[in-house]
């Protein structure tokens, strides 16, 4: 069982938009910046969205981030093949004194 | 550029030890802290350990606090993630993280090393 609470599966058409979302409380993410990374296969994550908006050099502007209250998403624009991938939040927690990451959420490609 | 080499996995019985490096380059090690995630066969991502730049603070995760010690030598620019008692629930893929203040996220990712706990 997860901290952070995400769904495991999303998926989408080519050029669609894909929101995933990450659920906390409030010594989590209603305190302190989401992180989200993702995963290929057989591969090591990846940072995608720094400071719940910010995204690192090199990660395209199809990628977003958000906060509101004790939740976070992520939004996929444009959705492409090779987006197919497992994507997680991350925050630290104030009162377990650790960071603590979400369930993970496979998105598909259809 | 940021590298980041795990060394020192592989297959040890229940109860048993293993010393797990960390070898870093392409940036000044000591201002960095280092934290090791996990990653169980088919699952998500876990925190396991955390410690400072120079070495002074660290923090663990639940699950295995009291059997694993982390620690770091900045000569050598290595940190060492020591585990003992180990338990069939601690085999998994051991990533070595660098987090920068510029993100203040786990940044730079090692390529990891499998350690499996089997009798």
């Amino acid at each position: 069982q997860s901290v952070l609470t995400q769904p495991p599966s999303a998926s989408g058409t080519p050029g669609q938009r894909v929101t995933i979302s990450c659920s906390g409380t409030s010594s989590n993410i209603g305190t302190n910046f989401v992180y989200w990374y993702h995963q290929l296969p057989g591969t090591a994550p990846k940072l995608l969205i720094f400071r719940n908006t910010q995204r690192p050099s090199g990660v395209p502007d199809r990628f977003s981030g958000s906060k509101s209250g004790t939740s976070g998403s992520l939004g996929i624009s444009g959705l492409r093949p090779e987006d197919e991938a497992d994507y997680y939040c991350a925050v630290w927690d104030d009162r377990m004194n650790v960071w603590v990451f979400g369930g993970g959420t496979k998105v598909t490609v259809l | 550029e940021v590298q980041l080499v795990e060394s020192g996995g592989g297959s040890v019985q229940p109860g048993g030890s293993l010393r797990l490096s960390c070898s870093a380059s392409g940036f000044t090690f000591r201002s960095l802290a280092i934290h090791w995630v996990r990653q169980a066969p088919g699952k998500g991502l876990k925190y396991v350990s955390s410690i400072s730049g120079d070495g002074g603070s660290t923090s663990y995760g639940d699950s295995v606090k009291g059997r694993l010690t982390i620690s770091r030598d900045n000569s050598k620019n290595t940190v060492f993630l020591h585990m003992t008692s180990l338990r069939g629930e601690d085999t998994a893929v051991y990533y070595c993280v660098a987090m920068t203040t510029t993100t203040g996220g786990f940044e730079n990712w090692g390529q990891g090393i499998l350690v499996t706990v089997s009798s």
